[in-house]
């Protein structure tokens, strides 16, 4: 079965600065997809990026990018220039490409980053 | 504009009681899933459904039973075998007929509380 792991409780990181959340994960399979989620405190879940197995390319979505490296079964988001709204608990998921998981999303226990001005 | 919706944002339920937890989708979604989220446990998987009348448990069955008689509605049971139902209880859908990745849409949650 597929493990999700960010060790990572809290983080901070002072406005206009970067920080990076870190994420590990465990699979057999060579394709499947990695997300990172945002839950601000409406707990409305919002993707803010998504990085196909296969490609080996690291996604970017403005300020959030990724690094991935699959060897290591890595994906950690790195936020710059980071602002007040970037506050929220973050989740990294992974998702099979095989249909018969049934799409399901597989997430980690999540990390509270807080901004400070 | 579609979405997905689910109600009751708030929900109490006494000791002993089933309580029913609504989730309505118009967006043509095949896959529906329900999560429960708790503090430092990020959200683990309930039930999820990918076609009509057919649904699979998932990592935290146990205390709940689903039912997907309409492809836009996929009600989560949380019975009074569910020892510790208090948590934030999210639903999900996606299409997985899509080619490749189509998204995920989730609810806005409801939030059920043993009084």
């Amino acid at each position: 079965a597929q493990t999700v792991t960010q060790s990572q409780p809290e983080m901070s990181v002072q406005e206009a600065e970067t920080v990076t959340l870190s994420c590990t994960y465990d699979t057999s399979e060579s394709d499947y997809y990695l997300f990172w989620y945002k839950q601000p405190p409406s707990r409305q879940m919002i993707l803010v990026i998504r990085q196909e197995a296969y490609k080996q390319q690291n996604a970017t979505e403005n300020r959030f990018s990724v690094n991935f490296q699959k060897a290591a079964k890595s994906f950690s988001l790195k936020i710059s220039d980071s602002q007040l709204g970037d506050a929220a608990m973050y989740f990294c998921a992974y998702r099979s490409t095989f249909y018969n998981q049934g799409g399901k999303l597989i997430f980690g226990q999540g990390t509270e980053l807080s901004v400070k001005p | 504009d579609g979405g997905i919706t689910q109600s009751p944002k708030y929900l109490f339920r006494k000791e002993g009681q089933n309580v029913t937890l609504s989730c309505e989708q118009n967006l043509n979604h095949d896959a529906m899933y329900w999560y429960r989220q708790d503090p430092g446990q990020g959200l683990r998987l309930i039930y999820y459904s990918q076609i009509v009348n057919d649904f699979q448990k998932g990592d935290i069955a146990e205390g709940y039973s689903v039912s997907r008689e309409k492809k836009e509605s996929f009600p989560l049971t949380v019975t009074s075998a569910q020892k510790n139902p208090t948590a934030f209880y999210l639903c999900a859908s996606t299409n997985r007929q899509a080619p490749r990745d189509y998204g995920y849409t989730f609810g806005s949650g409801t939030r059920l509380t043993v009084v």
